[in-house]
């Protein structure tokens, strides 16, 4: 197993456009997290998956954002009529029930919004 | 969860050992300090973690006060690659009631010079 893995690993697209992150977790992990990192802050909290199940979501999450986790595998970040706000780097997480907090991050998206 | 301070900046020499301040004096009785670190252009990466004892792994030392309401991060001999962003997070072993979210604040940033 190669880790969290992330694409793409970065995006540019435009002002209203739509954008979808995929995120394949440690194959043994039941957990995943999204989380959103601006330049100069730390990661913030997105949302949290135990197996297939969407468990928590941040205010941040705006209903413009929808994340998926079909099978307990794999998780895709969606983003809705893109906004230059949303400009950031996502970052995803995996962690196992028996060691919850210690997440293992990818390497991030960076998505840029002209 | 209980809120952490850390100093914004901090500098080494490369090979010298390191100590990295967190206060934490609103922890609770079940609230384990977690450290994290994130190195330029990558997600953040678990570092170490400890409720009350000591901590050591390959990484890093965990050095938590009797009264628990600060810790210390002692890298023993800082290489050039452990320039990096450390975040010092507490989290509840309970959860809180929250179980997706770590709260990552700005973190100390690390320069280590040759």
């Amino acid at each position: 197993d190669t880790g969290v893995s992330q694409n793409p690993r970065h995006k540019i697209t435009k002002r209203g456009q739509n954008v979808t992150f995929r995120c394949d977790p440690i194959s043994e992990h039941n957990r995943l997290y999204w989380y959103r990192q601006t330049l100069g802050q730390g990661p913030e909290f997105l949302t949290y998956f135990q197996n297939e199940a969407q468990l928590e979501k941040s205010r941040l999450l705006s209903d413009r954002f929808s994340a998926e986790r079909p099978k307990g595998s794999f998780s895709t970040l969606e983003i809705q009529r893109t906004e230059q706000g949303d400009s950031a780097m996502y970052l995803c997480a995996s962690s196992s029930s028996g060691t919850p907090n210690v997440l293992t991050f990818g390497a991030g998206s960076r998505l840029t919004v002209l | 969860d209980a809120k952490t301070t850390q100093p914004n900046s901090m500098e080494s020499n490369e090979e010298e050992p390191v100590h990295l301040p967190c206060n934490h004096s609103t922890i609770s009785g079940t609230d384990y300090i977690h450290w994290y670190r994130q190195l330029p252009s990558q997600g953040p990466e678990y570092v170490i973690h400890g409720l009350t004892s000591n901590v050591n792994n390959r990484m890093a030392s965990l050095a938590i006060a009797e009264d628990r309401k600060s810790s210390t991060l002692i890298l023993h001999r800082a290489t050039l690659r452990d320039a990096a962003v450390y975040y010092c997070i507490l989290r509840d072993v309970n959860y809180g009631g929250s179980q997706g979210n770590l709260i990552f604040g700005k973190g100390t940033k690390l320069s280590v010079k040759p």
